[in-house]
């Protein structure tokens, strides 16, 4: 069955820490691996990966990819309270379809 | 301006209702999807359509049904056969092919009391 787990399912830091959120996955057909930040409604798309190795970045977050271990990170450094929301991980596998992990709820106290 | 939009944001229904939550793309996608999402956890796929009069269940078909008549449209409804329908529905879109994001509507809350 596939599927994907995030890890952990919440946490709470304060304002300024650096935080790491995990994804692994079992899918068959991998294509890519999506992250989404999810504030109160649709989810906003943070970042693509598709290949191994290679970070993405964007500001204070980056994430990056390991095909061979099944697994991705999203880490956001020097946290704010806007950063704090479900942070999705979803795999797009075979025919386009994606595969959600469970989210992880990330509080950010000042 | 192209996007995707779902209607009512909030619905109330009673037990034992069928309620049908439209979802309407006009960014030309050939692709687009059904998620629910339950407090506090990820979304799992109803229904997905990849081209018009075609479409697959996802992992949490039962109790749901969808059409696909036209391109731009993809109604869902919750029957009375889902045993647990309060929930958070969310509606995407993607062009076919292409690996790349979803893109979401605003969700629509049922509620069933």
């Amino acid at each position: 069955e596939d599927k994907v787990v995030q890890s952990p399912l919440s946490l709470v830091v304060h304002e300024g820490d650096t935080v790491t959120l995990n994804c692994s996955y079992e899918v068959t057909n991998f294509r890519s691996l999506l992250w989404y930040k999810q504030e109160k409604k649709a989810p906003t798309f943070l970042f693509m990966l598709t290949s191994s190795g290679i970070e993405k970045k964007s500001g204070r977050l980056s994430s990056i990819l390991d095909k061979k271990e099944l697994f991705s990170i999203l880490n956001i450094t020097a946290t704010q309270t806007g950063d704090s929301a479900i942070y999705l991980c979803a795999v797009i596998q075979g025919a386009q379809k994606l595969v959600f992990g469970q989210g992880t709820r990330l509080t950010i106290n000042p | 301006d192209g996007g995707i939009t779902q209607s009512p944001k909030y619905l109330f229904r009673k037990e034992g209702q069928n309620v049908t939550l439209s979802c309407e793309q006009n960014l030309n996608h050939d692709a687009m999807y059904w998620y629910r999402q339950d407090p506090g956890q990820g979304l799992r796929l109803i229904y997905y359509s990849q081209i018009v009069n075609d479409f697959q269940k996802g992992d949490i078909a039962e109790g749901y049904s969808v059409s696909r008549e036209k391109k731009e449209s993809f109604p869902l409804t919750v029957t009375s056969a889902q045993k647990n329908p309060t929930a958070f529905y969310l509606c995407a879109s993607s062009p076919t092919g292409y690996t790349g994001e979803l893109f979401f509507g605003e969700g629509s809350r049922l509620t069933v009391l």
